[in-house]
């Protein structure tokens, strides 16, 4: 099946500083991937949609100059905490759209973000 | 009310017996059901579609009900290794339909 990769897989970074996380899809062209979040016992809940080539739109209350997305190519989004703080800390999952059409997602394995 | 409702349980069975999850949704619009599996600390993980019919994989059935916009997964012959967070989770019909609403999730123990 289709594989979707993400790095780093955790990263503890002190407060103030931005920390990039990579969603790779592996072996299909994505021109859309999905960033969400989760927080302990709580549900993912979706940030952004990222589309190739042109910009990310961003859910309601998700601040759009703190989480930078960009998604340069085909098989390749970024996500960009910029100015972390500690409340930021959480697991966050990328994921791409299905290449057959449907509405399945398959999902990057998460990065756990630890902001001190 | 939540788009997507669950019980969160934990749901803990002894091995070998059959349980079931329901969810509930809230927008009579949406398209396409899933249900999806996380284990702790990790990615949810696709178990299976759900389709108005009903649908079996192995020991794994779901089932919806658009007139009461319910979902249920039921498991059969339960094993330990079934223990994770089952997710229900609902297709908006926002942007452009691809969004993807998930549900607190169920947690299901299974035990010897």
């Amino acid at each position: 099946g289709a594989v979707v990769s993400q790095h780093p897989s955790w990263v503890i970074c002190k407060s103030g500083t931005s920390v990039k996380i990579e969603c790779r899809s592996l072996d299909f062209q994505a021109t859309t991937m999905f960033w969400y979040r989760q927080f302990p016992k709580q549900s993912l809940m979706l940030m952004a949609t990222s589309n190739e080539g042109s910009k990310a739109t961003y859910e309601q209350g998700v601040e759009k100059d703190k989480f930078l997305i960009n998604h340069a190519s085909l098989t390749l989004s970024t996500l960009t905490v910029t100015s972390a703080h500690p409340e930021d800390s959480s697991f966050y999952i990328c994921s791409a759209r299905a290449p057959r059409g449907t509405y399945e997602q398959y999902f990057g394995p998460g990065t756990r973000l630890t902001v001190t | 009310r939540k788009e997507v409702e669950q019980d969160p349980g934990p749901f803990n069975v002894p091995e070998g017996a059959t349980v079931a999850f329901n969810c509930t949704y809230s927008n009579s619009a949406s398209q396409s059901f899933f249900w999806y599996r996380q284990d702790c600390r990790k990615e949810p993980k696709l178990l299976m579609s759900v389709y108005s019919s009903g649908n079996e994989d192995g020991r794994f059935t779901a089932q919806l009900n658009r007139a009461s916009q319910y979902i249920s997964l039921l498991i059969r012959d339960s094993k330990l290794s079934d223990s994770a967070t089952y997710l229900c989770v609902v297709n908006g019909v926002t942007g452009g339909g691809n969004k993807l609403t998930f549900g607190t999730g169920t947690q299901l123990k299974v035990e010897l």
